[in-house]
């Protein structure tokens, strides 16, 4: 089957510039998570969806970063007013359920920021 | 505060080799780790899970890993290396007491086989 799809795979965006970033979850799957993925770091936590419900943003490192999953399924990760350290790859990861804990990440979105 | 350590950037093995890739974890609570191994160009592929249970955890790839909590650690291990197991490994926790499901990732462990 299909697993996690993340859209655009690389954006380059200029400084202050809006993106916004797409990740399809496998069909199904309840948890939906976001990450941060710095060059030579592990995924840094952004936020975490059950549902359609944002459970936990506390990872989102300022007001200018903003995630919405609005029916369930499809997540949008929009960042507004891009700065050069907001370049990284951001991971979308899904599960089957919040008690399920193995997650499916997708290939990532490059994100660079000039 | 949750944390998780890897302290080696790189580990070099021969193949056939055992391997080790260590991790140790700072938790409050009750931990739930992981192991999650990078290819290049490839989204990261969960190996295995320690939740509950038996301390030795078998995943993945002929993968297993212990669970010590005397120690805090959670090191990954492999009885004979492949060349194809050369990638970037991370170890990751949640406190599966904190009543959220923040999970924290190591900084990543790069393995190489060499043949």
């Amino acid at each position: 089957g299909a697993g996690v799809s993340q859209s655009p795979r690389y954006k380059v965006a200029k400084r202050g510039q809006d993106v916004a970033l797409r990740c399809d979850p496998i069909s199904g799957h309840v948890s939906l998570f976001w990450y941060q993925q710095a060059l030579g770091q592990g995924p840094e936590f952004l936020t975490y969806f059950q549902n359609e419900a944002q459970l936990d943003k506390s990872g989102l490192p300022s007001d200018r970063f903003f995630a919405e999953r609005p029916e369930g399924s499809v997540s949008t990760l929009k960042i507004q007013r891009t700065q050069q350290e907001d370049s990284a790859v951001y991971l979308c990861a899904s599960s089957r359920s919040s008690g399920e804990e193995t997650q499916y990440f997708g290939p990532g979105t490059r994100l660079l920021v000039l | 505060a949750q944390s998780v350590a890897q302290p080696e950037d790189q580990v070099n093995v021969a193949e056939g080799n055992p391997l080790t890739v260590k991790c140790t974890y700072s938790v409050s609570g009750n931990p739930y780790l992981f192991w999650y191994v990078q290819y290049p160009n490839r989204g990261l592929q969960f190996l295995l899970k320690y939740i509950t249970g038996d301390n030795l955890v078998k995943g993945s790839y002929g993968f297993e890993a212990e669970f010590n909590k005397s120690q805090t650690s959670f090191h990954l291990k492999k009885p004979s290396a492949l060349v194809s197991d050369s990638a970037l490994y991370f170890c990751a926790v949640r406190d599966a007491s904190s009543g959220t499901y923040k999970y924290i990732f190591g900084t990543g462990t790069r393995l190489k086989v060499l043949a």
